[in-house]
């Protein structure tokens, strides 16, 4: 039973328009969200995160919003450029259980120049 | 800073055969963690460290073992390896403490095994 999902395998948008990932968790135990890129043949690197205090944190063009109650979460990219083409992941945590991530399953985003 | 590196890149086994994966980290990173990634799954924690000569399991630790006799390195062990070990493994490594903006974990290039 996947406790973090990411239902959309794939985005395709438009260069210059907005991007929307989105991510649904089931364990309201979890209190730090992280939002991970990942290009073929390399690693998932850090992209941005939020912490279950807040419902919105912004780096720049990457917002994070969090929706507790609804449990669920969105990355949004504004505007989305061709670089940002690359896999998503989604990953969750709680830290009275060893600060384990538990990753989504991803999202491709390909953005059409 | 070389980051974190794995050895080897590319590997084919046949059922049953042995291998060890190396992952090496040169941030002096106290925690480190092997994770593998399967299509529509993403990645799933194997096993894990949070010190030299320490280890635990994670969510899907079967048919796998790890040492960590060095701070550096972390090795993982297949010792009878089976087609649904086919996978890419992911190394990681952090500074102590909960995964945050501050604390991330940084993760190796991956190693993609396929068992025959």
């Amino acid at each position: 039973d996947q406790q973090v999902k990411q239902n959309s395998p794939s985005l395709s948008v438009q260069e210059g328009r907005i991007s929307i990932l989105n991510c649904d968790y089931t364990n309201s135990m979890f209190d730090y969200f992280l939002w991970y890129k990942k290009y073929p043949a390399e690693g998932p690197t850090f992209l941005i995160s939020i912490s279950s205090i807040k419902d919105k944190n912004e780096d720049g063009r990457f917002t994070v919003f969090l929706n507790k109650s609804a449990k669920h979460l969105s990355l949004h990219i504004v505007p989305s450029q061709p670089g940002d083409s690359a896999v998503y992941f989604c990953a969750a945590s709680r830290r009275d259980a060893g600060n384990m991530l538990t990753f989504g399953g991803g999202t491709r985003l390909m953005v059409k120049p | 800073n070389a980051g974190v590196t794995q050895t080897p890149k590319f590997r084919v086994l046949k059922t049953g055969q042995s291998m060890t994966l190396l992952c090496a980290q040169d941030m002096n990173h106290e925690y480190m963690y092997w994770y593998r990634q399967d299509p529509g799954m993403g990645l799933r924690l194997i096993h894990y460290s949070v010190g030299e000569g320490t280890t635990a399991k994670g969510e899907v630790p079967d048919g796998y073992n790890v040492s960590r006799l060095k701070k550096q390195n972390f090795l993982l062990g297949l010792e009878s390896a089976a087609p649904s070990q086919t996978s890419v493994y992911f190394c990681a490594s952090s500074f102590p403490g909960p995964p945050s903006s501050y604390n991330e974990q940084f993760f190796g290039p991956g190693t993609r095994l396929t068992v025959l």
